[in-house]
């Protein structure tokens, strides 16, 4: 069955550092979405990538979407404490968009220290 | 406008057990989905509903049944509460399906 991986698990940083979570496919995707959870919080949509190759920039976070539509990734240039959180992709179940189902990484949760 | 909201925020069970997890939606959404969260694991869907009166299983079914009477509304029961489903419960719902989703609050559930 499709498989999503998350890495890595957790990153601690300095505020100021750059930060990169990586989510990959073991089957080609026709979109995936990208999730904030704070901690006690739910999860907040933060953007949907389409197509092969796809960029995407909201301030200091950078989306990727992989050419083969794999693999995506999440970049933050320099951190600040209130990217603390538990940052989530989540592709559709089996790859593409008919069932409506998605299927969420493990997750890779970012501490800043001040 | 509420969004999803989700009540009870918290509760603690007795193994063997039933309850309802409440689910309700102001957004005139179709998709309604549950997932539980467990450290370390990310989010699992239990069950979810592309509209009213249809449902179906997700990855992680066993234990919990749902109904969709209305638009708004989206019950999880358990029906005999088990350790093994201590978790947090989100819901989430969508305009259309691989659409941004708007979640809940969660509802902290314990088995003891």
């Amino acid at each position: 069955g499709q498989q999503v991986m998350q890495i890595p698990q957790y990153q601690h940083v300095q505020e100021g550092e750059d930060f990169t979570t990586y989510c990959n496919s073991s089957t080609t995707l026709s979109n995936i979405q990208w999730y904030k959870q704070r901690p006690g919080g739910h999860p907040v949509f933060l953007i949907q990538l389409v197509k092969s190759g796809e960029v995407k920039k909201q301030k200091r976070l950078t989306f990727q979407f992989g050419e083969a539509k794999k693999n995506s990734s999440l970049h933050i240039t320099a951190t600040q404490t209130t990217d603390v959180g538990t940052y989530f992709c989540a592709p559709p179940a089996g790859g593409s968009s008919n069932t409506g189902k998605l299927i969420f990484g493990q997750g890779t949760t970012l501490q800043v220290k001040p | 406008n509420a969004g999803v909201t989700q009540t009870p925020k918290f509760q603690v069970l007795k193994t063997g057990q039933s309850m309802t997890l409440q689910c309700a939606q102001d957004m005139n959404h179709e998709y309604m989905s549950w997932y539980r969260q467990d450290p370390g694991m990310g989010l699992r869907l239990i069950h979810y509903s592309v509209g009213a009166g249809i449902t179906d299983q997700g990855e992680v079914p066993n234990g919990y049944n749902v109904s969709r009477s209305t638009t708004e509304d989206f019950p999880l029961r358990l029906l005999s509460a088990a350790p093994s489903q201590t978790s947090v419960y989100f819901c989430a719902s969508s305009l259309v399906p691989n659409t941004e989703a708007f979640f809940g609050q969660g509802t902290r559930l314990t088995v003891v």
